[in-house]
């Protein structure tokens, strides 16, 4: 079975930084793309940022370009999220989902908590 | 691209039928001639579980109640009977254009 396991999430002040990590097994994980998606607390779903197999191709949404890198580690079956200038508006859940276009399998998700 | 979900709270009546209509900003056909319309159901403390992709096709395990029609920009997800376990909310998602949007979430009670 397609496990995602992400980690990393606490709480930190605006302004900080924090790296989220996905643990992925179950499948062969070097020859997928892969996302983050967010949700705030009682809100709904946002799409944040994805990566293809080799990690030259990323794309993010606009309110967390220039703050926030995608990248993984092939050889570590991992996915990473480095967010920095954390503001307020990035507390959420945040997901990590397996296939851009498609999202076919989410893990539970790491909590991220912006607040002074 | 604006996902547009109708209705946002939905009571139904077990054994009933309910449909859930989502409407795009935007043609969703991508240039491969996909349309990367998908729907999911999330219950409360769960993460969201894929029920249909690509318009109309249906996850592995998804009970056959579930259904998923439309095309270009008008999508429709329909629970041919509602049982108590389809409680929570449902979204539509496109994978066409960037960024990727969800529509607001329908909320579905019985």
């Amino acid at each position: 079975d397609v496990q995602l396991v992400e980690s990393g999430g606490a709480l930190v002040q605006p302004g900080g930084s924090l790296r989220l990590s996905c643990a992925a097994s179950g499948f062969t994980f070097s020859p997928h793309w892969m996302n983050w998606v967010r949700q705030a607390p009682g809100k709904g779903l946002e799409w944040v940022a994805y990566i293809n197999p080799d990690g030259s191709e990323k794309s993010y949404v606009d309110s967390v370009r220039g703050r926030f890198t995608i990248s993984r580690d092939n050889a570590k079956n991992s996915l990473y999220l480095q967010m920095n200038g954390l503001r307020a508006e990035d507390t959420a859940l945040y997901y990590c989902v397996r296939t851009p276009r498609l999202f076919d399998s989410w893990g539970q998700g790491t909590l991220v908590t912006v607040s002074s | 691209v604006v996902m547009s979900q109708s209705p946002l709270s939905l009571p139904v009546t077990l054994g009933q039928p309910a449909s859930i209509s989502c409407r795009s900003s935007q043609w969703l056909v991508y240039s491969d001639g996909n349309t990367f319309l998908n729907w999911f159901h999330q219950r409360p403390g769960q993460s969201p579980r894929r029920l249909i992709y690509q318009v109309s096709n249906r996850d592995s395990g998804v009970p056959d109640r579930f259904s998923g029609s439309g095309s270009g920009t008008d999508f429709t997800l329909t629970i041919s009977r509602v049982e108590a376990e389809d409680v929570g909310v449902y979204y539509c998602v496109q994978g066409t254009h960037l960024p990727f949007t969800f529509g607001q979430g329908t909320k579905l009670e019985i």
